[in-house]
C-alpha cells in the first residue's frame, strides 16, 4: 500500500525567505505526481504536475524536483511571500493498476509572516 | 471553462438524515473522482468514474454511500443514515482522461453531522 508522508508538518518563515518542503512515498512505481495548495476551508489548487519520467517542473516562483528511485519530491518556494500561506500537499499516481485516483501526504502548513 | 463546481458548499445535518451531494465537472472531462478530507489529513480516494461507469469504489465507501454520474456529465454523492464520523470535507475532481491528465479539484463540500 502507497503511504505518502510530508515533512515538516508545519513551517513559519519571515517574508522573502526561500524554502523546501519534503514529499515521500512509499512505492516507486508511480505514474505522475502533484503538488497541490489548500487555503484554510477551501479545495485545491493544482501548482505543478511532474511526471516519472521528469526530473523536475518550474511553474514562476516554485520548482518541484522528483527522484522516482528513492521515493522523495521538494516543492521549492523562492522568496516567499505572505499570500503563500496555505497548506501544501503532495499526491502520487500509481502506474499500475488503481485507475487514476490519487494518494495524498498529509500535508505542510506553510505561513509566511511579514 | 468555469472549473469543477459542488454544491452545496456546507451542510449541516442531524445524525440519521440522508444528504446529497453535487459536482458538475470540467465540461469536457470524461474523468470525475470523490475523495473525502478530514481535518488535519489529505483527501482519501473514495471512488471514480470514466463517463457513466463507477470504475472503482474505496473501501472507506460503506454500503451507506451511494455515488451516481447519469449521462456522464454531473456526478451526486448520496450518505444514508450520517453518522458523526461522516464529517468532512467532500472533495470531487475531474480531469480528462488518464496518463498525464492533472486533476482538477472544486472547493469542496463541508458537512457537519451533530
Amino acid at each position: 500500500k502507497q503511504e505518502v508522508t510530508q515533512i515538516p508538518a508545519a513551517l513559519s518563515v519571515p517574508e522573502g525567505e526561500n524554502l523546501v518542503l519534503n514529499c515521500s512515498f512509499t512505492d516507486s512505481a508511480i505514474y505522475n505526481l502533484q503538488w497541490f495548495r489548500q487555503d484554510p476551508g477551501k479545495g485545491l489548487t493544482s501548482l505543478l504536475l511532474i511526471q516519472s519520467s521528469q526530473r523536475e517542473q518550474t511553474s514562476g516562483r516554485l520548482n518541484a524536483s522528483l527522484d522516482k528511485s528513492s521515493g522523495r519530491s521538494t516543492l521549492y518556494i523562492a522568496a516567499s511571500q505572505p499570500g503563500d500561506s496555505a497548506t501544501y500537499l503532495c499526491a502520487v499516481r500509481p502506474s499500475t493498476g488503481g485507475g487514476n485516483k490519487l494518494t495524498f501526504g498529509t500535508g505542510t502548513q506553510l505561513k509566511v509572516e511579514l | 471553462d468555469t472549473g469543477v463546481s459542488q454544491d452545496p458548499r456546507h451542510k449541516i445535518t442531524k445524525r440519521g438524515q440522508n444528504v446529497t451531494f453535487r459536482c458538475d465537472p470540467i465540461s469536457e472531462h470524461n474523468r470525475l473522482y470523490w475523495y473525502r478530507q478530514t481535518l488535519g489529513q489529505g483527501p482519501e480516494f473514495l471512488t471514480y468514474f470514466q463517463n457513466e461507469a463507477q470504475l472503482e469504489k474505496s473501501r472507506l465507501l460503506s454500503d451507506r454511500f451511494s455515488a451516481e454520474r447519469p449521462k456522464g456529465s454531473f456526478s451526486t454523492l448520496e450518505i444514508q443514515r450520517t453518522e458523526q464520523g461522516d464529517s468532512a470535507m467532500y472533495l470531487c475532481a475531474s480531469s480528462l482522461g488518464q496518463g498525464l491528465y492533472e486533476q482538477y479539484f472544486g472547493p469542496g463540500t463541508r458537512l457537519t453531522v451533530t
